[in-house]
Order: structure tokens, then C-alpha cells, then sequence
């Protein structure tokens, strides 16, 4: 099956500075790629995704970069803020029994210090 | 607002009992997954849904039940064969099998003492 690794699982760094989180994923087949933000007690909420024929997206300060070659993709947060702390999941989907069920790495705790 | 239920937010319960964690949307999508939450381990997936009166096995099945009698309702059992239940549990839901974003409930946190 799937495997996604995230790095790293901790990450510190002052406000104003750029934050970037990477992923690799196993499965050649994987085809979608979702970031979610999770704040404390909450549930997980969508940030960005990127699809297997697009390299990279931006919105605002976020972007994604995929890199199918290599299996691997980042997510980039520029000018941090304070409410930018919180835990990053990427993830990986592929087709499983007819359904896209994604696999998600094991989260990065981003800690924005102001 | 349209969104995902979960309650109760925190739930105790004695080992040995069966507990269920309710799961409720108002957004008509077709289908709702459930999610075990533990630090450090990412979310694993227990159960899925894609249409009323199916649901499969994810990932980490073993001591779970589940339902899909209503479009809008996916409750999940934790059974006493649940050897380690205490987590968070997070419910999902997406429009249907090839819409690829999730919208995640707030979570129900399990105590088993």
C-alpha cells in the first residue's frame, strides 16, 4: 500500500520568516495530493491541494510544489503569523476499491513564535 | 451552516463497555469516513462509506462496528475487542467517491478508564 512520510515533525520559526514542510509518497499511482491544518481540539480543514498534472499552486500565502519524477511534495507558507501555529497533514490518494482514499503522513506541529 | 457533527466532544467510558460516537452532516454528501487520531501516528482509517447501506473496512477495522442507514448519519461502535480505544476519533465526509477534499467533524475524544 501507500506510504507517506512528512517531515519534519516539529517546526519553529519567527514571524515573517517561511515555513516549509515536505512529503514523500510510495505509490506511483497516487494522483492527489491534500494539505490539511489542524488546530488544537479541532478537526482537520483543507488548506490547498494539488493534482498529478500540476507542478505547483499558490494560493496567497500558501503554496504546493509536486514533483512526480521524485515522489515527493511541499507545502510553503510565507510571511508567518502567530495563527499559522498549528499541525500540517499531507496526503496521498490513489484509487482504492473504486473510492480515492487518502493516506496521510504523521503530521508536522508548526509553532510560530511572535 | 452546512457541516459535520460529532458528539459528545468527550466521552468516558468503563473497558469492557461498547460506546458509540455519533456522526452527523447536513452538507447531501454521499460519502463518510471515520478516522482514529493518536500523537504521533497521523489519522488511520477505520471505516468507510460510500453510499447508504455499505460501508467497508479502512485500515484499522479490527474492534469497530459501524452503519449507514441515513445518508446523513455514520455512526461508530467501539467494542470492548478494542484492545487500546482511547483516542480521538474524527469523522469525514466528502460529496461522493471521486470528490477528493474531505470536511472533517470536530473530533469526539474517548476515555476508556
Amino acid at each position: 500500500g501507500e506510504n507517506v512520510e512528512q517531515h519534519p515533525s516539529t517546526l519553529s520559526v519567527q514571524e515573517g520568516d517561511s515555513a516549509v514542510i515536505k512529503c514523500t509518497y510510495s505509490d506511483s499511482a497516487s494522483n492527489y495530493f491534500p494539505w490539511y491544518k489542524q488546530e488544537l481540539g479541532k478537526g482537520p480543514q483543507l488548506i490547498i491541494d494539488i493534482r498529478s498534472n500540476v507542478g505547483e499552486k499558490k494560493d496567497q500565502r500558501i503554496a504546493v510544489t509536486l514533483n512526480k519524477t521524485a515522489k515527493h511534495f511541499s507545502l510553503h507558507i510565507t510571511e508567518t503569523q502567530p495563527e499559522d501555529s498549528a499541525v500540517y497533514f499531507c496526503a496521498a490518494s490513489r484509487v482504492t476499491g473504486g473510492s480515492y482514499i487518502p493516506t496521510f503522513g504523521r503530521g508536522t506541529s508548526l509553532i510560530v513564535h511572535p | 451552516d452546512g457541516g459535520i457533527t460529532q458528539s459528545p466532544k468527550y466521552l468516558f467510558r468503563k473497558e469492557g463497555q461498547n460506546v458509540t460516537l455519533s456522526c452527523e452532516q447536513n452538507l447531501n454528501h454521499d460519502a463518510m469516513y471515520w478516522y482514529r487520531q493518536d500523537p504521533g501516528q497521523g489519522l488511520r482509517l477505520i471505516y468507510y462509506s460510500q453510499i447508504v447501506n455499505d460501508f467497508q473496512k479502512g485500515d484499522i477495522a479490527e474492534g469497530y462496528s459501524v452503519s449507514r442507514e441515513k445518508k446523513e448519519s455514520f455512526p461508530l461502535t467501539v467494542t470492548s475487542a478494542q484492545k487500546n480505544p482511547t483516542a480521538f476519533y474524527l469523522c469525514a465526509s466528502s460529496r461522493d467517491r471521486e470528490d477528493y477534499g474531505y470536511t472533517f467533524g470536530s473530533g469526539t475524544r474517548l476515555t476508556v478508564v
